[in-house]
């Protein structure tokens, strides 16, 4: 079974540029989450969806950030303009209802904003 | 909220001996706990979690983990270390409730020296 798929596994753009990055989710699973990896901050929840829906983006940095969930098996995260503090690997991270369940996280887009 | 701290940004053991990676948190609500794995240029692995069933949790590869509510702690250990361990350990906090976002800690680099 193929797991969390994540594009581009890497990028890198210059500052001020519109990044997107993508994910698909494992089927049937209907919780989404994205997280930012950094050295001085380490893994950081920046928002998760729940059957689609948007429930906790306060860990979205600035409004330069966007996520959105068009349905079950896709979902962007988009930064626009984008900046070198922004560089960082980010983690899609999916998994089934339930406060107990494990996230599968895929294998993560590294960002280099130049 | 909740908060995960992990002591020790690196550990080296020598292979054979025991591997103990400290982790405390602190929640609200009786929380649910997980430890994930990271190899190098890789997404995050599930080792193993706990949901209240039993505080001695053993998760894959031979780790394990124990619950202990007066302590807050749920430290990660291992009898006897392999090569193939040396990776990056993440500890990882979630309110009970329903799915949810992780808390990390800041990750410990378990280094094996042969």
């Amino acid at each position: 079974d193929a797991g969390v798929i994540q594009s581009p596994r890497h990028e890198v753009t210059e500052m001020g540029q519109e990044v997107t990055l993508r994910c698909k989710p494992i089927s049937g699973h209907n919780s989404l989450f994205w997280y930012r990896q950094t050295m001085m901050r380490g893994l950081e929840l920046l928002i998760y969806f729940n059957n689609n829906v948007p429930i906790d983006d306060s860990g979205m940095p600035e409004d330069r950030f966007s996520a959105k969930m068009p349905n079950a098996s896709f979902s962007t995260l988009k930064i626009q303009p984008s900046e070198p503090r922004d560089s960082a690997v980010y983690f899609c991270a999916s998994s089934t209802s339930g406060g107990n369940n494990e996230q599968f996280f895929g294998p993560g887009t590294r960002l280099t904003v130049l | 909220a909740q908060s995960v701290t992990q002591l020790g940004s690196h550990v080296s053991v020598s292979e054979g001996a025991l591997v103990l990676l400290r982790c405390n948190y602190s929640s609200s609500v009786p929380p649910y706990l997980f430890w994930y794995v990271q190899y190098p240029n890789q997404g995050l692995q599930l080792l193993l979690k706990y949901t209240s069933a039993a505080t001695l949790v053993k998760g894959i590869n031979g780790f394990e983990a124990e619950f202990k509510k007066s302590e807050t702690s749920f430290h990660l250990t291992k009898p006897s270390a392999h090569m193939s361990d040396a990776a990056e350990y993440f500890c990882a906090v979630m309110s009970g409730g329903g799915a949810d976002g992780l808390t990390f800690g800041k990750g410990t680099h378990l280094i094996i020296q042969p």
